[in-house]
């Protein structure tokens, strides 16, 4: 069965420092990988997503994630955190033809100045 | 990418009553709509699967008669809470996705009341 693991519930950085957040996926197939974004009481906005290709891939706001078979990773980085980063951030697996997306359980990220 | 709508955004009924949310794919053919359940401070967790033109397939432990799902066109499914009652309040998503594509596109979710 495919499932999605974030480690991690929240994590807590300091504005101007790093991220990684961290995802492990259990698919059958070959998986299609998403990050999304969700602030308080709003819809979900797509950070990036991983198809095929290049294993690392570039999104919206700064992020890159890289995709690792090996590992079944497909972990989330930011070099540099801004206040506004501050959020819930969701991985994803999903699979071609309308197969259903499954989500990890989410890492709330809490930005101190 | 591709736009879905989902309306309303917001909603407030009464104990008792049913209450539909529209999910619509704007610029492109969803053969398939998904509908998601999600409670305060958790993930997103799938309700069920529609195709259109067929029966939803619900997830586990989803109760079809209290969630009716409907998906009669290519660009419109609903979900329908019927009987709401207070523990059904929760942030609704849905998502579509067209055939032979990989992503899925989402909704911005209705936030229910029930009081």
């Amino acid at each position: 069965a495919q499932s999605v693991t974030q480690p991690d519930i929240h994590i807590t950085v300091s504005e101007g420092a790093s991220l990684e957040l961290r995802c492990n996926y259990s698919y059958g197939a070959t998986p299609y990988l998403f990050w999304y974004v969700q602030s308080p009481g709003q819809g979900l906005q797509l950070l990036l997503k991983y198809f095929s290709g290049d294993t690392l891939v570039q999104g919206i706001k700064g992020f890159e994630a890289e995709f690792k078979r090996s590992q079944s990773s497909f972990n989330l980085r930011k070099p540099s955190v801004h206040w506004s980063d501050a959020a819930e951030y969701f991985c994803a697996v999903g699979g071609i033809g309308g197969f259903k997306t499954i989500f990890g359980a989410g890492t709330r990220l809490f930005v101190k100045a | 990418g591709a736009v879905v709508s989902q309306h309303p955004s917001r909603v407030i009924c009464k104990s008792g009553t049913s209450v539909k949310i529209e999910c619509r794919s704007l610029d492109f053919q969803a053969t398939t709509m998904f509908w998601y359940r999600q409670f305060p401070k958790q993930s997103l967790m799938l309700m069920a699967t529609s195709n259109e033109g067929s029966k939803a397939t619900y997830e586990q432990g989803v109760e079809k008669d209290k969630f009716l799902i409907n998906h009669a066109s290519l660009t419109l499914s609903t979900l329908t809470v019927t009987s709401a009652h207070p523990e059904d309040s929760s942030f609704y998503i849905c998502s579509a996705s067209g055939e032979g594509e990989a992503e899925a596109f989402f909704g911005q979710g209705t936030r229910l009341t029930v009081v």
